[in-house]
């Protein structure tokens, strides 16, 4: 069946670029998405792309999308202690979620 | 606009017992969504209304839940005969066709413990 993946754990230190990383199967999928959930809150969107963009910036947030690897990352540069968290992504198809990335930050 | 809440923030219920949530979606949103999220994993999609009507329900959606969206405003979860694998967060989005991607905009959410 259709699946999306990430991988579990990333570990920067403050003022690097994380990357994050999720590949998805459903290629019909309209927009994909990355989301960001900090510890006892709610998920907060954070970005989205349509699936015939390849790159999208938004301040500090790169998303870049192969889609014919079915690919997607999410760039974060100069990394802070705040941007420690769980992101997910997901595929607007099914509304299909990734398992979550969580991100350290060490100062 | 607050944005999207959900009561309760925390229910503990005893096997068999029925519960039930709600969700207040932001106003004017036309769709919302519920979903349930356990430890370790990514939200997993129940079921998605659009104004009143319930359009799509997943599998992992059993006979013994149950959604309602009356007035195409609030939303009701239940949750019958619950049992312990019940136990869960259970999150509830909205989104605007209005809006390019659909975005959705979740709420805290409802943590379930099922004893």
């Amino acid at each position: 069946g259709e699946d999306v993946e990430q991988s579990l754990f990333l570990s920067v230190r403050e003022g690097d670029s994380s990357v994050i990383n999720c590949t998805y199967t459903d290629s019909s999928s309209t927009y994909l998405y990355w989301y960001k959930q900090e510890p006892g809150a709610g998920l907060q969107l954070l970005t989205y792309i349509f699936s015939n963009m390849d790159m999208k910036q938004d301040q500090r947030l790169t998303v870049l999308l192969n889609k014919k690897d079915k690919h997607l990352s999410l760039r974060i540069a100069d990394t802070q202690t705040g941007d420690s968290a769980i992101y997910f992504c997901a595929e607007s198809n099914d509304m299909r979620f990734g398992a979550g990335t969580r991100l350290t930050v060490k100062p | 606009d607050t944005g999207v809440s959900q009561d309760p923030r925390h229910k503990i219920t005893k096997r068999g017992q029925n519960v039930t949530f709600r969700c207040d979606p932001i106003s004017e949103h036309n769709r919302l969504y519920w979903y349930r999220q356990t430890l370790g994993q990514g939200p997993e999609f129940l079921t998605y209304f659009q104004n009143e009507a319930q359009l799509e329900k997943s599998r992992l959606l059993s006979d013994r839940f149950s959604a309602e969206r009356p007035k195409g405003s609030f939303s009701t979860l239940e949750i019958q005969r619950t049992e312990q694998g019940d136990s869960a967060m259970y999150l509830c989005a909205s989104s605007s066709n209005r809006d390019t991607a659909y975005e959705q905009y979740f709420g805290p959410g409802t943590r379930l413990t099922v004893t």
